[in-house]
């Protein structure tokens, strides 16, 4: 079994609209989550934290349920510069381990 | 500022060539990790160094590929005798302090083997 799991999708939206994706992971024991975001042919870069409680950044949503050892990530109004590929990466120790990420696409 | 950054950004070799890629980190990061990204594929985690030591080297796919790094600076990732499937972008991301903290990615190098 994977370490991190993720709906490769693609997800296609319109503007405006709200779009969700959930990554899951293996490890109980996992100490943090994060969200990277990666464009087409580029590195991937932090998009945010995933909280215990849950966390906003602008129209950003994160959850982690530990239970049920999934994150998600909520995106609302979406915009076209939303258009990339959403990675769940989790910390083990001092291992990141990254999800093959979820495709967005975001349709005028 | 600088950020990562990655050397060379491309590199086209034949089947049994060695290649070296190299990684300059952010300065002062003391967490560097090595992962490679087949196309379409998620990032394979290769290997970690705190400062110079590489506590854990057990994602390195065969004992073709090595890493160093010197001085708690540049790392470089060393792969003999390359093979096809060794065909993928190789990327080097620093962080400050201890592990888990905020990654960096350098722009990655784009290996090609023929």
């Amino acid at each position: 079994r994977k370490e991190v799991e993720q709906d490769p999708g693609p997800f296609n939206v319109p503007e405006g609209a709200t779009v969700a994706f959930n990554c899951t992971y293996s490890n109980s024991a996992s100490q943090s989550f994060f969200w990277y975001r990666q464009d087409c042919r580029k590195e991937p870069k932090l998009l945010m934290s995933v909280y215990s409680s849950g966390n906003e950044d602008g129209r950003f949503t994160a959850q982690l349920n530990r239970a049920s050892q999934y994150i998600s990530l909520l995106i609302r109004d979406s915009k076209l510069s939303d258009s990339a590929t959403y990675l769940c990466v989790v910390l083990n120790d001092y291992k990141l381990s990254f999800g093959a990420g979820t495709t967005v696409t975001v349709r005028a | 500022g600088a950020g990562v950054s990655q050397s060379p950004s491309n590199k086209v070799t034949e089947k049994g060539k060695d290649v070296e890629l190299r990684c300059d980190p952010i300065s002062g990061h003391t967490a560097l990790y090595w992962y490679r990204q087949s196309l379409g594929q998620g990032l394979e985690f290769l290997i970690y160094f705190q400062g110079n030591s590489a506590p854990d080297k057990s994602g390195l796919p065969s004992d073709r590929f090595s890493a160093e790094r010197t001085g708690g600076s540049v790392s470089t990732l060393t792969i003999q005798r390359t093979q096809q499937e060794d065909s993928a972008v190789y990327l080097c991301a620093s962080s400050l302090g201890s592990a888990g903290a905020i990654l960096f990615f350098g722009p990655g190098t784009r290996l090609t083997v023929l």
